[in-house]
Formats: C-alpha cells, structure tokens, sequence
C-alpha cells in the first residue's frame, strides 16, 4: 500500500536558517506528491505539488523535486521566516486516484 | 473566491452522545471529502463522494459513522454514538474533479473531544 514517511519534529531553526523536511514515500505506479502547511488553528494549505519524476514544485520560497530513483520529495527553503512556523505534511495520490495517503507531519519553529 | 466552509469549530460531547459536523465546498467543486485527524498524526480519509455518490468509504468506521451529501453541495458527518477515540479535527475538502493531480482544497476544521 501506499506510506509517506517524514522526518519527526519539531525542527527548531533561527531566522534565515536554511530548512530541509526530509519526505520519503512507497507508492505503486506514478504517484502525484504533495506539501501542504497547516499554521496554528487553521486547515491544511497545498503549498506546493509535483505530478511526474524530475518536476520541481516551488511556492513562497519553498521548493521540493520529485525524486523517483530515491522515492523521496524533500521541502527546502533558503531562508525561513518565524511567519513559516507551522506544521508540514507531505503527501502522495496515486495516478487515477485523489485520495492522499499523508504523513505525520513536522512541525517547525522559526525563532527571531 | 470563498473557500471551504465547516462548522461548528469546535464540539465537546460525552461519550455514547452523538454529534454532526456541517461542510460547505467551494462552488462548482464535485469532489468532496471528509478527513480525521489524530492529534500528532496526518489526516486519514473517511469518505469521497463525487456529487452525490460515495467513491470510497473503505475507511468510514459504518458502526458508528455515517456522511451524506444531498444535492452534490453540502455535507454532514454524524458520529453516534461517540467513543473517545474519536477525539480529533474533521477535516473536509473539496476539488474541482476526483483524480491524482487535482488540488484539494481544506476547510479548517472541527475540533471534538469525547470526554
């Protein structure tokens, strides 16, 4: 079946660090993989999305490139801002179908 | 454009009470689905629906849980009776058509504690 493993948290960071979310993923056929961001008291955000091997989504600083020789879709940013701290899950549906298998989620914590 | 609507925001019940959440999807989305989310975890589907017709509720514990969705727009999730695990933030979501690229689009939740 379908799993989605992301690294734990929290990821405590100072502003301007440089952030990685490592997200790793079993699938069968050619699955869509996703980042969605849920800040404090408020639903799930799509952030960014690739659908085939070798795409780059990218998205208010974010980025994360479909990695099918290594089945992974890591988040990066250059440079984080305490307004980035949230809670990241990343995500996958398999082609044909919506329903999306997540993570468990990190949650990042961006000091001044 | 308004996105997803879900109310009430928060609910706390005993357990063996029974409780519904209420969904508004962004018009003209056919696609609807409502999510639990344990505290700690990521969100688990509990039902699809396209229009009105269930895709999948493979996961939707039938015992206790139920979901329609009248006239393709709206949608209730009723939980009865209540357990404690039940505890989590219902998530619901819409998009424009089923299928792996499309976007889903989330409410910001219901957040029940059985007691």
């Amino acid at each position: 079946g379908n799993s989605v493993t992301q690294m734990e948290g929290p990821v405590t960071l100072s502003e301007e660090a440089f952030l990685t979310i490592n997200c790793t993923y079993t699938a069968t056929g050619y699955p869509s993989l996703f980042w969605y961001v849920q800040y404090p008291g408020e639903g799930l955000q799509l952030l960014l999305k690739a659908t085939k091997a070798d795409d780059k989504g990218s998205n208010k600083g974010f980025e994360a490139t479909y990695r099918k020789e290594t089945t992974s879709f890591h988040l990066e940013k250059g440079s984080v801002q305490v307004s980035d701290s949230a809670v990241y899950f990343c995500a996958l549906t398999n082609s044909g179908y919506s329903t999306l298998t997540f993570g468990k989620g990190t949650m990042l914590l961006v000091s001044p | 454009e308004a996105g997803v609507a879900q109310s009430p925001r928060y609910k706390i019940i005993e357990k063996r009470q029974s409780v519904a959440f209420w969904c508004n999807p962004i018009s003209g989305h056919a696609t609807l689905y409502w999510y639990q989310q344990i505290l700690g975890q990521g969100p688990k589907l509990l039902i699809q629906f396209q229009n009105n017709g269930v895709v999948d509720d493979s996961q939707l514990p039938k015992d206790r849980f139920s979901a329609e969705r009248l006239k393709g727009v709206d949608s209730t999730l009723k939980i009865q009776p209540a357990k404690l695990e039940d505890s989590a933030v219902y998530l619901c979501a819409s998009s424009i058509l089923a299928g792996g690229r499309e976007t889903q689009y989330f409410g910001p939740g219901t957040r029940l504690l059985v007691l």
